[in-house]
């Protein structure tokens, strides 16, 4: 069983919708990670988390510590949205020693 | 603007050749991570550095060799030994301490001719 499972593995939605990706995991953490992998291959960093929840414009991230799950919000979809999200969990020694879930591959149609 | 170079994109390998990836950073972080990425998987952690001179394996190491002899940058090689090269390399820094996000670079494709 992977440490960081991820669902749905794909995803479509049409634009304007109400998205939620969750993440699950089986290893003490330090830290969550969410990513953004654009079709290009190159990650952005969208959120950090060890607890509670994070808003930045329409993407919102939540961690429930007790239950080791995470989701990723997005609010009002949108094509430039389509890409790969990635969870990641970091636990004790150096943080950059990240466990990452295979992703999900988001599709907004217009 | 600060950020992470890797080079080249796209790089073509013939068997039995050993061949060098590039990963510089101007964000003056302190670690740098290479990461390889195949289909349909997560990330995986080839070496890691938090300091100059000073490196470790991560979980797939066998096959790659790094250097880190400047704090701006952290080549990795891809030796002959590896036997599956075919991927897609991802280079990240970071600040050490508690809370600090990672940077990750575009990626280079590495494809054997």
């Amino acid at each position: 069983k992977n440490e960081v499972e991820q669902s749905p593995q794909n995803l479509t939605a049409q634009e304007g919708e109400f998205i939620t990706i969750n993440c699950s995991y089986s290893v003490g953490i330090s830290a969550l990670h969410w990513l953004q992998q654009h079709p290009g291959g190159g990650i952005v960093s969208l959120f950090m988390l060890s607890s509670g929840k994070k808003k930045h414009g329409r993407l919102i991230a939540t961690i429930n510590i007790q239950e080791k799950h995470s989701s990723l919000h997005i609010t009002a979809s949108h094509p430039r949205d389509s890409a790969v999200y990635i969870c990641a969990v970091g636990g004790g020694g150096s943080q950059g020693n990240l466990i990452f879930g295979k992703g999900t591959k988001l599709s907004v149609k217009p | 603007d600060g950020g992470i170079t890797q080079s080249p994109k796209y790089l073509f390998r013939k068997e039995g050749q050993n061949v060098t990836l590039s990963c510089e950073q101007n964000l003056n972080h302190d670690a740098m991570y290479w990461y390889r990425q195949d289909p349909g998987q997560g990330l995986r952690l080839i070496y890691y550095s938090q300091i100059v001179n000073d490196f470790q394996k991560g979980d797939i190491a066998e096959g790659y060799s790094v250097s880190r002899e400047k704090k701006e940058s952290f080549p990795l090689t891809v030796t002959s030994a590896q036997k599956n090269p075919t991927a897609f390399y991802l280079c990240a820094s970071h600040y050490t301490g508690v809370g600090q996000p990672q940077h990750f670079g575009d990626g280079t494709r590495l494809s054997i001719l």
